[in-house]
């Protein structure tokens, strides 16, 4: 089965810059956009990226995407506190007909 | 402003059905998609399926079609998601989603419903 494929976590210090990266194939990314999600601790998603690097009203541009081939990654830069939070990729999927979620990355901010 | 208010917790037995709202307001709902997506504590996200508002058309994921009903009543702006033959596996937050197309980005999200299936 097609996934979409997250480092389960990443670290980084204030004010620094962090990517998460998303990894999947020919019948998703590699074929579709992709969005990313931010979700806070116990409350919804968010959506952070759309369409592999465009940003929302009122999402900060320290947040930014982009993608090559079969891969995407999504980029904070000046790290706050208040980015640590969980982050999905996600893309429609050709082949099983459905929307596919990556497994979440943690973004823990030292 | 886009806003989706769901439907508070439910507890069900195994077996039963369960049935989440999902009220839309600050847009227009019958020029929208509704999408449905459950998170399990500690899982990634699942798509549920969609329901394109005006003209009712629906799809859903290949392991849910037999047990989801995805409706909605466009006098209330508001969108239904029933899950049948509840099994402990689908106790998870339930979440409905607005997008502006099947294939969008989904723009707002509800709140969450949580579902708990007990035995």
């Amino acid at each position: 089965q097609s996934v979409l494929t997250q480092p389960p976590s990443v670290s980084e210090a204030p004010r620094q810059r962090v990517t998460i990266s998303c990894s999947g194939s020919s019948s998703n990314i590699g074929n579709n956009a992709v969005n990313w999600y931010q979700q806070l601790p116990g409350k919804a998603p968010k959506l952070l990226i759309y369409f592999d690097n465009l940003l929302p009203s009122g999402v900060s541009d320290r947040f930014s995407g982009s993608k090559s081939g079969t891969s995407a990654s999504l980029a904070i830069s000046g790290l706050q506190s208040e980015d640590e939070a969980d982050y999905y990729c996600a893309s429609w999927d050709d082949s099983l007909k459905l929307w596919l979620f990556g497994g979440g990355t943690k973004l823990t901010v030292l | 402003q886009m806003r989706l208010v769901q439907s508070g917790p439910e507890v069900k037995k195994s077996g039963t059905s369960v049935n989440v709202s999902c009220q839309a307001s600050g847009f227009t709902f019958s020029n929208s998609v509704v999408q449905w997506v459950r998170q399990a504590r500690g899982q990634r996200l699942e798509w549920i399926g969609w329901i394109v508002v005006g003209s009712g058309d629906t799809k859903y994921a290949h392991g849910f079609q037999e047990r989801v009903t995805i409706t909605r009543d466009m006098s209330t702006g508001t969108a239904y998601m029933e899950l049948s033959s509840l099994r402990s596996e689908d106790t998870a937050v339930y979440y409905c989603a607005a997008a502006k197309g099947p294939y969008n980005w989904f723009d707002t999200w509800g709140q969450g419903t949580l579902v708990t299936v007990s035995s």
